[in-house]
């Protein structure tokens, strides 16, 4: 199957600092690109949707300059985590298609695990 | 949006049963849903993509069915084995957006 690489897997920084998150997909073009975050005993909940070469739609309540994706090429995705505090800890995944909308695979990378002292 | 419930939470099975768990969602609002199997510290792995009623997949010991009209789908593992053992994720979609709305997940734990 497709393979998605995430970097890096874990991340420990001072609140204030910025981190961030790399998604590639390795062995195919990824129209679309997908980053979730979850919390300790929560599902992963939707952050962002990006497609490449245009701006990310973020779902409500998540902040576009606090978490801001760039999706610069077919096969990568960035999130950075902007002045992260200690509520930004969490674990973020991303995932990516290339295919047709809602019933194509998305193919997930191995998540980072963000903790801000 | 999407209220998706999955059942039960965790599941201990000894090597060798059988066992399903069940995937619910709306039934007003269906276009598609995926099956994920989530190991410990590995990518989750995309199993099954199904979208008609009565629809059935199959993928070696695992098999899914899905229920459009009820709003249910149910995974089968038939002969548990160890590495079966992890957690698996449904994530139904209400329409074309790509936005899969994820469960909280059945987490399998298969004793050898």
């Amino acid at each position: 199957g497709a393979v998605v690489s995430q970097h890096p897997s874990w991340v420990i920084c001072k609140s204030g600092t910025s981190v961030k998150i790399e998604c590639r997909s390795l062995d195919f073009q990824a129209t679309t690109m997908f980053w979730y975050r979850q919390f300790p005993k929560q599902s992963l909940m939707l952050m962002a949707t990006s497609n490449e070469g245009s701006k990310a739609t973020y779902e409500q309540g998540v902040e576009k300059d606090k978490f801001l994706i760039n999706h610069a090429s077919l096969t990568l995705s960035t999130l950075t985590v902007t002045s992260a505090h200690p509520e930004d800890s969490s674990f973020y995944i991303c995932s990516a298609s290339g295919g047709t909308p809602g019933t194509d695979t998305q193919y997930f990378g191995p998540g980072t695990r963000l903790t801000v002292l | 949006i999407l209220n998706v419930e999955q059942s039960p939470q965790s599941l201990h099975v000894q090597e060798g049963d059988s066992t399903n768990f069940t995937c619910s969602f709306p039934s007003s609002n269906f276009y598609a849903l995926h099956w994920y199997r989530w190991e410990t510290a590995k990518s989750p792995e995309a199993l099954f993509v199904m979208t008609l009623n009565g629809d059935e997949k199959k993928k070696g010991r695992i098999s899914a069915t899905l229920n459009t009209k009820e709003g249910y789908s149910y995974l089968y593992i038939k002969g548990s084995q160890p590495e079966d053992s992890a957690t698996y994720l449904c994530a139904p979609l209400g329409d074309s957006s790509y936005k899969l709305i994820f469960g909280s997940g059945t987490r399998l734990l298969v004793r050898p």
